[in-house]
C-alpha cells in the first residue's frame, strides 16, 4: 500500500522563477494539507484540500496557491520564488473524518526546495 | 497565533539511557501528538493524547498530556541507536473554528551514542 507520494524529491529554482510541487495521497484518504518546513524549525501550515476546495489557510502570502484533482492528488504552487522559500515542503493526506477525530495524517518525505 | 516551545534544542546521550523532553504553550491544547522525524523523511505521528492527565505509551516510549493543558512529555526508555532523530509536538489550532491545521514546536534533535 502506497503512502503519500510527492515529486520532485529536490529542485534548485532562480529567484524569481515559478515551481510546481506534486503530491499523490495515500490510497484512500482525500484530504491533502501542505506545510512548510524551514531547515531547523517544525513544519509550518500552508493551506489543506478537500473535495477540490482550500478549506483553510495559514500565514502564507498569496504567491502560495494549491489545487486538488478528481483523483484527490494535489499540487502547491510558488510564485515570484524569494530565497526565503528555500524549505522541504511536506505534503501530508488524511480521511476528513481522521482529520477531526485521530488527526491521522501521513506525511509524505516532502521536496526539497532551493532558492538562488 | 499559538506556538509550542520545545526543550531542549539537542540531546547527546549514551545508548541505554533514558531520554526526557517536554513541550509548553502559552495557550490551552485540547490534543497534543508526538512525532519523529528522520533524516530524508516526513514526520511520522508516535503518540496521540486526547485527554488532560492522560499517560500513554507505545512500547519504549511514554507521553504524559499536561493536567494545565498547555505541557506535554515524552519519555524514551532504554535509548538505541534507530531513536535518533527530530522529536516534534503538535497540537491542532482552533482559529477560525476549524481543528484541521497542526501547530508544531521547532522539535529535538536526539542523538544517540552507541
Amino acid at each position: 500500500d502506497a503512502g503519500v507520494t510527492q515529486s520532485p524529491t529536490h529542485l534548485i529554482k532562480t529567484r524569481g522563477q515559478q515551481v510546481t510541487l506534486r503530491c499523490s495521497p495515500k490510497s484512500g484518504h482525500d484530504t491533502v494539507s501542505w506545510y512548510q518546513q524551514a531547515l531547523g524549525q517544525g513544519p509550518q501550515f500552508i493551506f489543506q484540500y478537500y473535495e477540490e476546495e482550500e478549506r483553510q489557510r495559514g500565514n502564507f502570502p498569496d504567491r502560495f496557491s494549491g489545487h486538488q484533482f478528481p483523483n484527490y492528488s494535489s499540487e502547491l504552487n510558488v510564485n515570484a520564488l524569494l530565497l526565503g522559500d528555500s524549505a522541504l515542503y511536506l505534503c501530508a493526506s488524511s480521511l476528513l473524518q481522521g482529520a477531526l477525530t485521530n488527526y491521522g495524517y501521513t506525511f509524505g518525505s516532502g521536496t526539497r526546495l532551493t532558492v538562488v | 497565533g499559538q506556538q509550542l516551545n520545545q526543550s531542549p534544542q539537542s540531546m547527546f546521550i549514551q545508548e541505554g539511557e533514558d531520554v526526557s523532553m517536554n513541550c509548553t504553550s502559552s495557550s490551552i491544547f485540547n490534543t497534543w501528538l508526538w512525532y519523529k522525524q528522520d533524516p530524508g523523511e516526513g514526520p511520522v505521528l508516535l503518540i496521540a493524547l486526547y485527554k488532560a492527565g492522560e499517560l500513554t505509551s507505545n512500547g519504549r516510549l511514554t507521553a504524559q498530556f499536561g493536567i494545565t493543558r498547555k505541557d506535554s512529555f515524552l519519555n524514551i526508555s532504554a535509548s538505541i541507536p534507530s531513536d535518533v532523530g527530530i522529536y516534534f509536538c503538535a497540537g491542532p489550532s482552533n482559529s477560525g473554528g476549524s481543528n484541521y491545521k497542526l501547530t508544531f514546536g521547532k522539535g529535538t534533535l536526539l542523538t544517540v551514542n552507541p
